[in-house]
């Protein structure tokens, strides 16, 4: 079974600072990785996406790609209450099989 | 504009009896995928079609059917075989990979 994982949180950070969230994922031939936010009894939004390793800067919204290690993670600067949501990572095989990690939750204090 | 729409947005199931959820989308994607999520937990995939006339299971397709006759509709029937089919379900689209997905606002079913 091809997993993807998450710590299930809660991360509570306070309001300002940077929160990191951080997915790995076991299909080495996975070829593109998400970021979806999802509020509480909402469905989910898609905030990020990321093809190649390195950075991608979106905002106040950073993804970061490791494909040797596996490993995606979602950086928020300046984080806002706003910003208070579950965070969902997704990995998309080559034939568009998308695998779900359950979740981090994250809670920005004022 | 352009989005999926999810009907009805509450649903109310008696013991023994099918329903049907309907997704309807005019983004003019190909895919289409039904997701279950119970409470604190992940999306669990029941049912996707990546073209009309159609479809495959998913990892908890049992207790579950889906039709692809139009390309903007993937009804989703929960049958009297699906045991405990309280949960929140999701419809999504995508135009392929290695696009994301697009969801909808998600039918909240309850058995009473």
């Amino acid at each position: 079974q091809k997993e993807v994982e998450q710590n299930s949180g809660p991360l509570s950070v306070p309001e300002g600072a940077i929160a990191s969230l951080n997915c790995t994922y076991s299909d080495r031939v996975s070829q593109s990785f998400f970021w979806y936010r999802q509020y509480s009894g909402k469905s989910p939004e898609l905030i990020m996406s990321i093809y190649s390793n390195g950075d991608k800067e979106d905002g106040r919204f950073t993804a970061q790609l490791n494909k040797a290690s596996q490993y995606v993670s979602l950086l928020i600067r300046d984080s806002q209450p706003s910003d208070s949501a579950t965070y969902l990572c997704a990995v998309n095989e080559r034939n568009n099989d998308m695998r779900f990690g359950a979740g981090t939750r994250l809670t920005v204090k004022p | 504009d352009g989005g999926i729409t999810q009907s009805p947005k509450y649903l109310f199931r008696k013991e023994g009896q099918n329903v049907t959820l309907s997704c309807e989308q005019n983004l003019n994607h190909d895919a289409m995928y039904w997701y279950r999520q119970d409470p604190g937990q992940g999306l669990r995939l029941i049912y996707y079609s990546q073209i009309v006339n159609d479809f495959q299971k998913g990892d908890i397709a049992e207790g579950y059917s889906v039709s692809r006759e139009k390309k903007e509709s993937f009804p989703l029937t929960v049958t009297s075989a699906q045991k405990n089919p309280t949960a929140f379900y999701l419809c999504a689209s995508s135009p392929g990979s290695p696009y994301g997905y697009t969801f909808g606002s998600g039918t909240r079913l309850t058995v009473v």
